[in-house]
């Protein structure tokens, strides 16, 4: 079956440190993957995706890498904001699209 | 634009209550999609609708039950209220042959 595993939060940073926080999937086929964030209060938004094998999303400073080798989406950011701080979640669809699955998602508090 | 309302806000059910929660879109997007969001759990996918007149169960599809009898609309009905469905429900739509999900801010339901 489809799945996706994020490391768990929460992740509390210096503003300007860097960024890493892993997911990992599972995929019967070929699935594309992406990057959500939610700030307080409000819904999911796009943060950013990929759609196959080596492609880079990127957006606001955050980068993904779509490594099929190791079924892995990891989010970076070299620099992170007070502004950054949110929930991040990581999710795929595969096949028709129709159904997307989603980690569990990781709290981000940027500190100043 | 108003992209996708959910209506209420927030709601607190009793036991055995039932309750529509709305949900609205005027982007015409054919794929409409309900989540509930549980703490430390991500998001679970409850419902979905490829296009007027047709649903679809996902994940988490018992004791809920949705229609889909115009483009912009998608309510979720819960018939028999319990505790078990105190979570915060989210609905998303999308256009056919692209990936990105619009979120809608949210409801939360406390069922007691």
């Amino acid at each position: 079956g489809n799945s996706v595993t994020q490391m768990e939060g929460p992740v509390t940073l210096s503003e300007e440190a860097f960024l890493t926080i892993n997911c990992t999937y599972t995929a019967t086929g070929y699935p594309s993957l992406f990057w959500y964030v939610q700030y307080p209060g409000e819904g999911l938004q796009l943060l950013l995706k990929a759609t196959k094998a080596d492609d880079k999303g990127s957006n606001k400073g955050f980068e993904a890498t779509y490594r099929k080798e190791t079924t892995s989406f990891h989010l970076e950011k070299g620099s992170v904001q007070v502004s950054d701080s949110a929930v991040y979640f990581c999710a795929l669809s595969e096949g028709t699209g129709n159904q997307f699955y989603f980690g569990t998602g990781t709290s981000l508090t940027v500190i100043p | 634009n108003a992209g996708v309302t959910q209506t209420p806000k927030f709601r607190i059910l009793k036991i055995g209550q039932s309750m529509t929660l709305q949900c609205t879109q005027d982007m015409n997007h054919n794929y409409m999609y309900w989540y509930r969001q549980d703490p430390g759990m991500g998001l679970k996918l409850i419902y979905y609708s490829v296009g007027a007149g047709i649903t679809d169960k996902g994940e988490v599809p018992n004791g809920y039950n949705v229609s889909r009898s115009t483009t912009e609309d998608f309510p979720l009905r819960l018939e028999l209220a319990a505790p078990s469905q105190t979570s915060v429900y989210f609905c998303a739509s999308r256009r056919t042959a692209y990936n990105e999900q619009f979120f809608g801010p949210g409801t939360r339901l406390t069922v007691l």
